[in-house]
């Protein structure tokens, strides 16, 4: 089955303790991006990458960072998580850059940093 | 940089009755324009897409027209069930060179909600 897995779906953790999500997609995508989604924010992008070893910042990218070794893993690191980072994050993944389609986003990871 | 706007932030109607959500893009070369639904406690999963060359686009219930002109996009449910409850997303593809990374930019999000 074509799908875009998250791991963890649910986190809490405390500030300052480093954390990865993972994000693997088995549908060959070259476009994968990383979006936290807060009340009333809508979805706001934090990193994107357009394929293999290219990364850029989206429009939320401070305290974030992003590694795109191999095609299928985009994991999202929070090197020092602070509370104002609690939040439902999604992966996504679309075919290309260029490609005039959706994205398949995973199931989201609810991250609560106390 | 790319704003979407959307309107309005809620929205409740009788089953049966049409729904209609706006939206508002800046950029003048956005292409794409997605649209999202979102139940609770899942993913935005795609319903509906229009590309700039196109003006109108329907799927069964739903439709979404697109004024080029305008900057704006709408996205139509007829006959609404109490399924159709969800949160809704539009976006605009906002990037169209490379580095621009070809990104969608989304609105705030309409909440639907459909009575019986």
């Amino acid at each position: 089955e074509a799908q875009v897995t998250q791991n963890p779906r649910y986190l809490i953790t405390v500030t300052g303790k480093k954390l990865t999500v993972t994000c693997s997609q088995n549908m060959n995508h070259e476009y994968m991006s990383w979006y936290r989604q807060d009340p009333g924010l809508g979805l706001r992008q934090i990193y994107y990458s357009m394929n293999v070893e290219v990364t850029d910042k989206g429009d939320v990218p401070e305290g974030y960072k992003v590694s795109r070794k191999e095609k299928r893993n985009f994991p999202l690191i929070l090197e020092s998580p602070s509370p104002n980072q609690t939040s439902l994050y999604f992966c996504a993944s679309s075919l290309s850059w260029q490609a005039m389609l959706g994205y398949t986003f995973g199931s989201g990871t609810r991250l609560t940093v106390v | 940089g790319e704003n979407v706007e959307q309107h309005p932030s809620t929205l409740s109607v009788q089953e049966g009755d049409s729904a209609v959500i706006k939206c508002t893009y800046s950029d003048s070369a956005s292409n794409y324009f997605p649209w999202y639904k979102q139940e609770l406690g899942k993913r935005p999963q795609l319903i509906i897409d229009i590309r700039s060359n196109v003006g109108e686009k329907k799927d069964q219930r739903i439709a979404v027209t697109l004024n080029k002109t305008a900057k704006h996009f709408s996205l139509h449910i007829t006959e609404t069930q109490p399924e159709d409850s969800a949160v809704y997303f539009c976006a605009a593809r906002g990037g169209v060179f490379y580095n621009q990374g070809g990104k969608l930019i989304f609105g705030q999000g309409t909440e639907l909600s459909v009575k019986p």
